[in-house]
């Protein structure tokens, strides 16, 4: 079974401040990982992967991800947030041999001005 | 086309009615996905349709819930006899193959039971 756990239901940060929001993940095997971003009353967009190769991987808007096998984590990042970095983020998990992606419950991040 | 395209955006409906939620996927993506997305929680996968194999249906809630996929593109959600606690954004994806891609998501049809 895989799944993903997002620790933080909320993250608050003021703009130009970095931005983090943390994604755990447990799958057999080697991981593909995703990040998703959804604005309100849209689906979700696509931001970023990891597949294999760099654990760093850049993705849209400015935000890149870190792959860390040993924690099995896979946090999203961005240097400077923006107030319209205000949504709400998924990180997602497939196994290699898998064709489901598993979601976390979500984190709704909020940049103030 | 572009993008997913789902239909109707929103829906209301009473209790006990039948609803059927369309998903448009984009041209040539042989895996197409239906997710539910309920108020406060993370995505809950329903059915897996790849090309002319036989569909995933193990995320299903109940039988009140099918789906169909017609010429290997468009699919239809159904839902007999509405209940409340349907109510929920219901998300189609597809992708271009069961990969190492991710998948493009619709807009949603949110549904409400009343």
């Amino acid at each position: 079974a895989q799944s993903v756990a997002q620790p933080e239901d909320q993250v608050n940060v003021a703009e130009g401040n970095p931005l983090t929001v943390k994604c755990t993940y447990s799958v057999s095997g080697n991981p593909y990982l995703f990040w998703y971003v959804q604005y309100p009353n849209r689906g979700l967009q696509f931001l970023l992967k990891y597949i294999t190769g760099d654990n760093l991987v850049k993705g849209s808007y400015g935000f890149e991800a870190e792959f860390n096998k040993s924690q099995t984590s896979f946090h999203l990042k961005k240097p400077s947030a923006l107030v319209s970095d205000s949504a709400l983020y998924f990180c997602a998990v497939r196994a290699l041999n898998d064709y489901k992606l598993s979601f976390g419950a979500g984190t709704t991040v909020t940049v103030r001005a | 086309g572009a993008g997913v395209s789902q239909s109707p955006s929103n829906k209301v409906t009473e209790k006990g009615k039948d609803v059927e939620l369309r998903c448009d996927p984009i041209s040539g993506h042989t895996a197409l996905y239906w997710y539910r997305q309920s108020l406060g929680q993370g995505l809950e996968f329903l059915i897996y349709f790849q090309g002319n194999s036989a569909p995933d249906k193990s995320g299903l809630p109940s039988d009140r819930f099918s789906a169909e996929r017609t010429g290997g593109s468009v699919s239809t959600l159904t839902i007999q006899r509405t209940q409340q606690e349907d109510s929920a954004v219901y998300l189609c994806a597809s992708s271009l193959e069961p990969g190492n891609y991710g998948y493009t998501f619709g807009s949603g049809t949110r549904l409400t039971v009343v």
